[in-house]
């Protein structure tokens, strides 16, 4: 089955003890992101990746880091969480000529 | 600033109704279209898409028509039933093929579809 897998899918922690989110898409895409979801805002993108070892920032990136060292996974670090990163996070993906782009269920991640 | 804005945060219609649900974008360089449907603890999911060289995609009850002189399209789902009650986004895109750039989301719209 096609999918976006992002772990954990919930997550409590505590301001500054560094935190990685990750994320695997068994599609074979070349594009991947990061988005957050917050009240209000709507979908928000944290960075993107367009292939391995090539990544950009999106509209919000301050506080994140991301790396793509596999075409498959695309982890998202929080080197020192604050609160203002409690949010619901998805990451995404889609092939290289597709418009169409997969989310996985969301990480809800609580800083505290 | 907001490139594309949904201007109504919630949105109730009667099942069976036709439920109209419209999104606004100021880029005029935006070229492909999308609507996203998410319900509570799901990822977002495509719904339909629009190119900027048409004006209506039809795919079953769901109809997306994009007026580009107004830079406004409208998603309309005819006849409206309980489990189309969710979140939809708008989102728009700079490429409509291989694009290089990811999508800009409006903020979305809850309907609520009541029996």
């Amino acid at each position: 089955e096609a999918q976006v897998t992002q772990n954990p899918r919930y997550l409590i922690t505590v301001t500054g003890k560094k935190l990685t989110v990750t994320c695997s898409q068994n599609m074979n895409h070349e594009y991947m992101s990061w988005y957050r979801q917050d009240p209000g805002l709507g979908l928000r993108q944290i960075y993107y990746s367009m292939n391995v070892e090539v990544t950009d920032k999106g509209d919000v990136p301050e506080g994140y880091k991301v790396s793509r060292k596999e075409k498959r996974n695309f982890p998202l670090i929080l080197e020192s969480p604050s609160p203002n990163q409690t949010s619901l996070y998805f990451c995404a993906s889609r092939p290289t000529g597709g418009n169409t782009i997969y989310f996985g269920e969301g990480s809800w991640l609580t800083v505290v | 600033d907001q490139q594309v804005k949904q201007n109504s945060p919630s949105l109730s219609v009667q099942e069976g109704r036709i439920s109209i649900l419209n999104c606004d974008y100021t880029n005029s360089m935006f070229d492909y279209f999308l609507w996203y449907k998410k319900y509570p603890a799901e990822g977002p999911t495509f719904l339909i898409s629009i190119s900027s060289i048409k004006d209506k995609n039809e795919d079953g009850r769901f109809t997306v028509f994009l007026n580009k002189s107004a830079k406004h399209l409208s998603l309309h789902i005819v006849p409206s039933q309980p489990g189309d009650s969710a979140v939809y986004f708008c989102a728009a895109s700079l490429y409509s093929g291989g694009g290089a750039d990811g999508l800009t989301f409006g903020k979305g719209t809850h309907l609520i579809i009541q029996p």
